[in-house]
Order: structure tokens, then C-alpha cells, then sequence
């Protein structure tokens, strides 16, 4: 089985750039969760979406960022114009109902992004 | 909130030897559960392990095992017979807190040698 897919695997762009991340979650999965990893604050929540909706994008750095979900089967996230602080590694993970004790989050192999 | 420590940055294991990883929590949520993660030198977050706070027994995946004491609030993450492919970032993670995703530790870099 497919797991989490995401693309492109490494960007390098340079500042004031637009850049899209792009996901699909495992099918028939329900929620998807965009997570940013840097090594001064680790893993951190941007933002989750249930059955497509955003539920909360309180984890969103800044209004350069923004994440859509037009279908089950795809999202993205956007940063413009991105600024050499949002260099790290961002996952998209996914999960079968959503967030609760018990629902484990099945992650993608990340973007490795690069602002120069 | 959500909290999450772990207290060994890094640690050094003999190969086939046994791991214990710590894992220390903090939740106001009366049912909760605890993930770990494995993040090898590629990159990836590997699913290694779950355990619901009202499971009645330590959960266990292959050489995989929690240590889940409840009144102590942690969940150590045994490894048994060390393999040379276990050497990652392993990361304990609990749900709830922020945007309503997984609260994570810092990790433990843990390096197995021959």
C-alpha cells in the first residue's frame, strides 16, 4: 500500500519566492496534518484538516503561510513569499479519523526546503 | 498543555544489547495515548509503537516494547537486542496541544556500535 506522498523531496529557492508543497494522504484516510521539523524548535504542528476542512491553523507561523485541501486526496502548503527562516523539513502526515488517544499518524517522507 | 521530555540527547549501545529510551509526559486529558517515532539519517517518521492510558498491558511490536507507568507519567521505549539499523532519532509523542496534532519530544539520538 501507498504510504503518505509528497513532493517535490528537496526544494532550494531563493528568498521572496513562492513555494508550494504538495501531499497525498494514505487513501481513505480522513485527516491530514502539516508539520514543520527544525533543529532550534523540533517538530511543530502548522495546521489539520478534517474530512478536508481546516480545523485549526493556529500552528501557522505567519499570514505567508497558507494550506488548502480541495479534495480528499491532495493539499498543499504555501509559503509566499518565503524567507530564509522557513528553511527545514515539512511533513504531511495522515490518519484514518482524526485526532484522539488512539489514532496513529502515518507521516511522508518530508520536503526538505531550502531558502537561500 | 501537552508536555513532552526527554532527557537523553544522545546515547551509545553495544550492538545486541537492550535500549531503554526515556519518556516523561504531562497531559489534563483523562484518556491520552503515547506514540513513538523512529527518524533514521534518510529522514522519514517511522511509526514504531502506541499505547492508550487505559490499556491494561505494556504494549509490544516485535523488539519493540513500552514501559508505561502511568503514575509516574512515562513511557520508556524498550528496544531489545540492539541492531546496528536501530541507530535514529526516536521520538516520544502524546496527542493534543497547538493546532491539535501530536505534541513531540525533543529526542534521543541513539547510535548503536559493533
Amino acid at each position: 500500500d501507498a504510504g503518505v506522498i509528497q513532493s517535490p523531496r528537496h526544494e532550494v529557492t531563493e528568498m521572496g519566492q513562492e513555494v508550494t508543497l504538495r501531499c497525498k494522504p494514505i487513501s481513505g484516510h480522513n485527516s491530514l496534518f502539516w508539520y514543520r521539523q527544525t533543529m532550534m524548535r523540533g517538530l511543530e504542528l502548522l495546521i489539520y484538516f478534517n474530512n478536508n476542512v481546516p480545523i485549526d491553523d493556529s500552528g501557522m507561523p505567519e499570514d505567508r503561510f497558507s494550506a488548502k485541501m480541495p479534495n480528499a486526496s491532495f493539499s498543499t502548503l504555501k509559503i509566499q513569499p518565503s524567507e530564509p527562516r522557513d528553511s527545514a523539513v515539512y511533513f504531511c502526515a495522515s490518519s484514518l479519523r482524526g485526532q484522539g488517544a488512539g489514532e496513529t499518524q502515518y507521516f511522508g517522507p518530508g520536503t526538505r526546503l531550502l531558502v537561500l | 498543555a501537552q508536555k513532552i521530555t526527554q532527557t537523553q540527547p544522545g546515547m551509545f549501545v553495544q550492538e545486541k544489547e537492550a535500549v531503554t529510551l526515556d519518556c516523561t509526559y504531562d497531559t489534563s486529558d483523562p484518556s491520552y495515548g503515547l506514540f513513538w517515532y523512529k527518524q533514521p539519517s534518510s529522514g522519514e517518521m517511522i511509526f514504531l509503537i502506541y499505547q492508550g492510558s487505559y490499556d491494561q498491558q505494556n504494549a509490544t511490536e516485535g523488539r519493540y516494547s513500552l514501559n508505561f507507568q502511568k503514575a509516574r507519567k512515562s513511557a520508556n521505549l524498550v528496544i531489545s537486542a540492539s541492531q546496528l539499523g536501530d541507530s535514529a532519532m526516536y521520538f516520544c509523542a502524546i496527542p493534543g496541544g497547538g493546532a491539535d496534532g501530536l505534541t513531540f519530544g525533543k529526542g534521543t539520538h541513539l547510535i548503536i556500535q559493533p
